[in-house]
């Protein structure tokens, strides 16, 4: 059972335009999400978190939304631009201090330029 | 920033040998680490959680005796995979708590059993 589900495999956009990039859960003990950005054959980089006590969070030109009566979240890019094409993965983690993060397939984002 | 280094990135390997990944955290110290596994167009898996000084915790489904995790310092936990098969070529990256909230991934390392 998949409890971090994206499901757009891939979105094109062209540059300039917002990129939405959306994230649906299951398990309402998630308590923290976190989106990350990954390249072919790299790890994963951290691009934005947010808490479930907030419903927005803000980062230049990344902003991730949470809803939670609806388990879902969002992260916004405006402008996209082409450095920004890669694959985004949504991550939640459940409450404590157990660092165990639970990953979304993640979604192949293009932006033409 | 915190960094996390995986070590080899790339390794082929004959079916029924070993293979050992390394992964440092270069410039903090990390009591727990993270190993995730990703197949091609799937997410990541957590596979274990490395303790130091201690045994690492396996997630379910993942046979200990073959994915041998050790953590023996501060900064250093290393994977090995026993008597590899091609059915466990796949990409394995690490992770570490750097700071509050956050994990901070190595590059990953892909596995090729012929």
């Amino acid at each position: 059972d998949q409890q971090v589900k994206q499901n757009s495999p891939s979105l094109s956009v062209q540059e300039g335009r917002i990129s939405i990039l959306n994230c649906d859960y299951t398990n309402s003990m998630f308590d923290y999400f976190l989106w990350y950005k990954k390249y072919p054959a790299e790890g994963p980089t951290f691009l934005i978190s947010i808490s479930s006590i907030k419903d927005k969070n803000e980062d230049g030109r990344f902003t991730v939304f949470l809803n939670k009566s609806a388990k879902h979240l969002s992260l916004h890019i405006v402008p996209s631009q082409p450095g920004d094409s890669a694959v985004y993965f949504c991550a939640a983690r459940s409450g404590g201090s157990n660092y165990k993060l639970t990953f979304g397939k993640g979604t192949l984002l293009t932006v033409n330029p | 920033g915190a960094v996390v280094s995986q070590h080899p990135s790339w390794v082929i390997c004959k079916s029924g040998t070993s293979v050992k990944i390394e992964c440092r955290s270069l410039d903090f110290q990390a009591t727990t680490m993270f190993w995730y596994r990703q197949f091609p167009k799937q997410s990541l898996m957590l596979m274990a959680t490395s303790n130091e000084g201690s045994k690492a915790t396996y997630e379910q489904g993942v046979e200990k005796d073959k994915f041998l995790i050790n953590h023996a310092s501060l900064t250093l936990s290393t994977l090995t995979v026993t008597s590899a098969h091609p059915e466990d070529s796949s990409f394995y990256i690490c992770s570490a708590k750097a700071g509050a909230n956050v994990l901070t991934f190595g590059a990953g390392s892909r596995l090729t059993v012929l």
